[in-house]
């Protein structure tokens, strides 16, 4: 069973810091890497997809680096505004084994992000 | 386009009781699938489809069948719901054809509590 782990579960930052967070998952068997951001009381929404290694994507305050080699995936949002509070899943897709695999992914737990004004 | 839609959004149902929950899509993709969340547990797949007609098992299916009879369609059925069911149910969808690499495109969920 694969596995995509998040760290930290949570944090705190204050308006205008910048803060950083990981995905880890398996560095075999790589097809893309998925982050979402989703909202309290709302649905999840993707923010990036990635593919090759050392891809870097950027939305405005918020960026996502991939290390395929190594496993692992930051998103980055700087100058942290309250609006940026969310959960950020990551989700891993593997190169699938079997033709009804594909589109299938593993989703870690999530970083909650609360920014406080 | 409405995107993916859920319903019905709320519903409370007794032990034992069965009920059928409807995901429709209008962008025409080919995969479809059903997720619940839990606190601490992130998204876990029940079941999932890769077009019409077929369907496969995800990570939890126990309890709970699917058909996609339709392209546009996804149902997820609870024959003899459990307190164990309590979850928010998530739809999504996602295709092949783009250069997304398969981003899933969520619905907007269904709260479910069995008392």
């Amino acid at each position: 069973i694969l596995n995509v782990e998040q760290s930290p579960q949570s944090l705190h930052v204050q308006e205008g810091d910048s803060t950083n967070f990981t995905c880890s998952f398996p560095s075999s068997n790589f097809y893309a890497l998925h982050w979402y951001r989703w909202e309290t009381a709302k649905s999840p929404e993707a923010l990036f997809v990635m593919t090759l290694n050392g891809d870097e994507k950027k939305k405005g305050r918020i960026s996502a680096t991939l290390n395929t080699k190594e496993g692992y995936s930051y998103l980055y949002i700087k100058g942290s505004q309250p609006e940026d509070s969310a959960t950020y899943l990551c989700a891993f897709h593997p190169t699938p084994m079997t033709t009804d695999s594909w589109g299938k992914l593993q989703f870690g737990a999530g970083t909650q992000v609360v920014v406080t004004p | 386009n409405a995107g993916v839609t859920q319903t019905p959004k709320f519903r409370v149902l007794k032990t034992g009781q069965s009920m059928t929950l409807l995901c429709a899509q209008d962008m025409n993709h080919e995969y479809m699938y059903w997720y619940r969340q839990d606190p601490g547990m992130g998204l876990r797949l029940i079941h999932y489809s890769v077009g019409e007609g077929t369907t496969a098992k995800g990570e939890v299916p126990d309890g709970y069948n699917v058909s996609r009879l339709k392209k546009q369609n996804f149902l997820l059925g609870l024959e003899s719901a459990a307190p164990s069911q309590t979850s928010v149910y998530f739809c999504a969808s996602s295709s092949a054809r783009t250069r997304s690499a398969y981003e899933q495109y969520f619905g907007p969920g269904t709260r479910l509590t069995v008392t």
